[in-house]
């Protein structure tokens, strides 16, 4: 599986778009990009995936550049609650990967009020 | 729905001690994983199993057994515990592992080994 990079920490204030990069400069065409987020140690919540296309769901929009090289999780509204770790993943359903996600450090969001 | 569901929350065991950590889902799904999330770390995956009958190593299997007998149930055995295996256990699921579908994570058992 690609590595990914992202930064160790970034601040947002409430009711400000949260924008989250991570970079996959080593993705290969079959691998997808996954974002999920961590809450208090709970269990990981899936955010939204992408291939090459852009994607919004009811929580975030995917950015992912053309070069497939990088991508931008946005959290176009952030709420106190949404203060957690991202995660950025790059998995290749289906191959070798067998389903496995591969979690790094992640990003630790801070939303101020 | 109830989701992932993981037992125990908490457990605390002597060093040498066994125990079977559960995990069941009642999404039909798959594919159903294990990983541990030490103290300011990631999750590492332990085990993985892509449908009943199929289980395979992932990153840190060493110290701990899997099963899947039934679609439901993909329990987690520790067969001699030990204070490096302290730690956040968690249990996952997916639809399928051959499509990129998203994955439900359980709430965590909090291990703590003595």
């Amino acid at each position: 599986d690609a590595k990914t990079t992202q930064p160790t920490s970034m601040d947002c204030a409430e009711g400000r778009a949260a924008n989250l990069p991570c970079n996959h400069s080593t993705i290969s065409g079959n691998e997808y990009v996954y974002w999920y987020r961590q809450i208090h140690s709970q269990g990981p919540q899936y955010i939204i995936h992408g291939l090459k296309n852009n994607e919004t769901n009811e929580m975030a929009s995917l950015i992912i550049t053309e070069d497939r090289k990088s991508s931008t999780l946005i959290l176009p509204h952030a709420t106190l609650r949404d203060t957690a770790v991202y995660y950025c993943i790059v998995s290749n359903a289906g191959g070798t990967s067998y389903g496995k996600l591969t979690f790094g450090q992640g990003t630790i969001l801070t939303v101020h009020p | 729905n109830a989701g992932v569901t993981q037992t125990p929350k908490f457990q605390v065991l002597k060093t040498g001690q066994s125990m079977t950590l559960q995990c069941a889902q009642d999404m039909n799904h798959e594919y159903m994983s294990w990983y541990r999330q030490d103290p300011g770390m990631g999750l590492r995956l332990i085990h993985y199993s892509v449908g009943a009958g199929i289980t395979d190593q992932g990153e840190v299997p060493n110290g701990y057994n899997v099963s899947r007998s039934t679609t439901e149930d993909f329990p987690l055995r520790l067969l001699s515990a030990a204070p490096s295996q302290t730690s956040v256990y968690f249990c996952a699921s997916s639809y399928s592992w051959e499509a990129p579908t998203e994955a439900f994570f359980g709430q965590g058992t909090r291990l703590t080994v003595v």
